[in-house]
């Protein structure tokens, strides 16, 4: 089975500029988190969403960042217009719904803004 | 608010030997589970073991075991017969409530020399 797919997996832009980074989930599995890594903080959680639906978006740093997800099957994050303190590992996780138990990641998306 | 602690930010030990990796947790919540993750250079985020925290026997797979003391809140890794391969990060990671997001520790780096 395809396990959580993420693109891309290394991205290299200058500030200002605009960034998508793409989730495909397992299938069946209806909670989706974006994970943001850093050295100076680690992993944080910077927002999930539970049946497509955003339940918590406190951990989103700022209104530059934005995430979607239309359906079931896929998600984005964006970062509009992105800064060089920006860059980090993002990795997208995804688990059955509603029950305790481990997040599957992806093998998440490296983010340099020069 | 629940917080993971790993107070180890580095161990190197010599092929074949155990190692114990050390974490401590809190929360307020009741049922939750404990993971452990590894992060090797390719950076991908691995499950090694998870503890659900109603059970009290310990969890074990192949060289991993945990050793959870619920009263201390403590949830240590022992990694037996260290091999090369076991060099990476390692993650304590703690899941509860309401099926949010893992919260992670910092992370141990664990070295293993030949």
């Amino acid at each position: 089975d395809a396990g959580v797919i993420q693109s891309p997996r290394h991205e290299v832009t200058e500030m200002g500029q605009e960034v998508t980074l793409r989730c495909k989930p397992i299938s069946g599995h209806n909670s989706l988190f974006w994970y943001r890594q850093t050295m100076m903080r680690g992993l944080e959680l910077l927002i999930y969403f539970n049946n497509n639906v955003p339940i918590d978006d406190s951990g989103m740093p700022e209104d530059r960042f934005s995430a979607k997800m239309p359906n079931a099957s896929f998600s984005t994050l964006k970062i509009q217009p992105s800064e060089p303190r920006d860059s980090a590992v993002y990795f997208c996780a995804s688990t059955p719904g509603g029950i305790l138990g481990e997040l599957f990641f992806g093998e998440g998306s490296r983010l340099t803004v020069l | 608010a629940q917080t993971v602690t790993q107070s180890q930010p580095e161990m190197s030990v010599q092929e074949a030997e155990t190692v114990t990796l050390s974490c401590t947790y809190d929360t307020s919540e009741s049922n939750y589970y404990l993971f452990w993750y590894k992060q090797p250079p390719s950076r991908q985020m691995i499950l090694v073991i998870r503890q659900e925290a109603y059970k009290q026997q310990n969890a074990t797979e192949n060289r991993f075991s945990v050793n959870f003391q619920k009263a201390a809140k403590s949830f240590s890794l022992k990694i037996s017969d260290s091999q090369l391969g076991d060099t990476a990060m390692y993650f304590c990671a703690l899941r509860g409530g309401g099926a949010d997001g893992l919260t992670f520790g910092k992370g141990t780096h664990l070295i293993i020399q030949p």
